[in-house]
């Protein structure tokens, strides 16, 4: 069993759409969480951390669900710049393979 | 502020040659990494370190090598390339280990054939 599990997609959403990205993870000690953003060919760089009361940034917004060991990404009013790979990455605070990053998902905003 | 930058962009190698990816960062971060990323799967760690000095072993080290003599440096020594470490290296950087930012750097585009 994966880590980190992630819907590869793609998601195909129009402009003004909201969508919604889900991610499991299989360590309950998980400890810190965290949402990537990495564009076509680039590195992956922050977009969100995830705390567990929850917490939003302008038009997205991201959940931590604990007893059901999932994280979740909310894009309100999908912009063409959303267009990339949203990497889900949980942290398990033990030896050295403490952060495992999921595979992404792919979200493509379509005019 | 460069952040981590990376030598080289590309490369292509013949089996059985070796060579070294450059990574330096410039934000005074301890913690640096290496990942590699293949089509279809997540990032990997292959070795970290927490300063100068200090290296570990990640997921997948076989086949690589690292060395942390300053704080802004963190080469990774490929021996013997083989196919399978046909791969996009990136390396990260950042402040703490557990709950901090991992700042990225551009990538290295290694083939091995």
């Amino acid at each position: 069993r994966k880590e980190v599990e992630q819907d590869p997609g793609p998601f195909n959403v129009p402009e003004g759409a909201t969508v919604a990205f889900n991610c499991t993870y299989s360590n309950s000690a998980s400890q810190s969480f965290f949402w990537y953003r990495q564009d076509c060919r680039k590195e992956p760089k922050l977009l969100m951390s995830v705390y567990s009361s929850g917490n939003e940034d302008g038009r997205f917004t991201a959940q931590l669900n604990r007893a059901s060991q999932y994280i979740s990404l909310l894009i309100r009013d999908s912009k063409l710049s959303d267009s990339a790979t949203y990497l889900c990455v949980v942290n398990y605070q033990t030896g050295a393979n403490n952060l495992f990053f999921g595979t992404g998902t792919r979200l493509t905003v379509i005019p | 502020n460069a952040g981590v930058t990376q030598t080289p962009k590309f490369r292509i190698l013949k089996i059985g040659q070796s060579m070294t990816l450059q990574c330096t960062q410039d934000m005074n971060h301890n913690y640096m990494y290496w990942y590699r990323q293949d089509p279809g799967m997540g990032l990997k760690l292959i070795y970290y370190s927490v300063g100068a000095g200090i290296t570990d072993k990640g997921e997948v080290p076989n086949g690589y090598n690292v060395s942390r003599s300053t704080t802004e440096d963190f080469p990774l020594r490929l021996e013997l390339a083989a196919p399978s470490q046909t791969s996009v290296y990136f390396c990260a950087s950042s402040y703490g280990r557990d709950f901090y930012e991992q700042y990225f750097g551009p990538g290295t585009r290694l083939t091995v054939t």
